[in-house]
């Protein structure tokens, strides 16, 4: 089965710092990827996907992330944080004819002045 | 284009009650996922509809139960209401199975 861990519970980091969110996943085969992001009482929004090819892929509001099959991860990063990026950040995992998607338990992103 | 809808937006049940959660899916979309997120967790998936079955079912109990109408929306019924089943409740619409759009959820609080 499907797991996801991701390591940090909480994350701190200034206003203008650049941002890591780790993701590892446990599966067989090669995963779907996904990172998604939750404002306060929201939903989740997309932030971006992997399916396949390059692994180093682009999202939305300037995040990219990387598949390293050899380290089982899927990392989150934005070069440049803005404060409007305090949120809770979740990975999650899909696999082929597993149509579910297996979320991490999330990290909170403060980010300070 | 509207993307995933649901209603009601809040609900305050009863321990024993029933519950009736609604959700629109994205324009174009076929297929409907429930997922439940208790506070500080990720969302746990529920069970996922496609041409009106249930196509995959997670580890939920019976109580759950769905429906998934020619329009392609769907509903999601929780029967017997327990402390335990107030969380978040979050539909996900998606044209393939696995890039999945989450609308705003349903917070259920059970009293």
């Amino acid at each position: 089965a499907q797991s996801v861990t991701q390591p940090d519970i909480h994350i701190t980091v200034s206003e203008g710092a650049s941002l890591e969110l780790r993701c590892n996943y446990s599966y067989g085969a090669t995963p779907y990827l996904f990172w998604y992001v939750q404002s306060p009482g929201q939903g989740l929004q997309l932030l971006l996907k992997y399916f396949s090819g390059d692994t180093l892929v682009q999202g939305i509001k300037g995040f990219e992330a990387e598949f390293k099959r050899s380290q089982s991860s899927f990392n989150l990063r934005k070069p440049s944080v803005h404060w409007s990026d305090a949120a809770e950040y979740f990975c999650a995992v899909g696999a082929t004819n597993d149509y579910k998607l297996s979320f991490g338990a999330g990290t909170t992103v403060t980010v300070r002045a | 284009d509207a993307g995933v809808t649901q209603s009601p937006t809040h609900l305050i049940k009863t321990r024993g009650q029933q519950v009736t959660l609604r959700c629109s899916p994205k324009s174009g979309h076929d297929t409907v996922s429930w997922y439940q997120q208790a506070l500080g967790q990720g969302p746990q998936f529920i069970f996922q509809y496609y041409e009106e079955e249930e196509r995959q079912r997670g580890n939920f109990p019976d109580r759950f139960s769905g429906h998934q109408f020619p329009n392609y929306s769907s509903e999601l019924n929780v029967n017997a209401l327990l402390l335990g089943d107030s969380a978040l409740y979050l539909c996900a619409s998606s044209q393939t199975a696995y890039e999945q759009y989450f609308g705003p959820g349903t917070r259920l609080t059970v009293t």
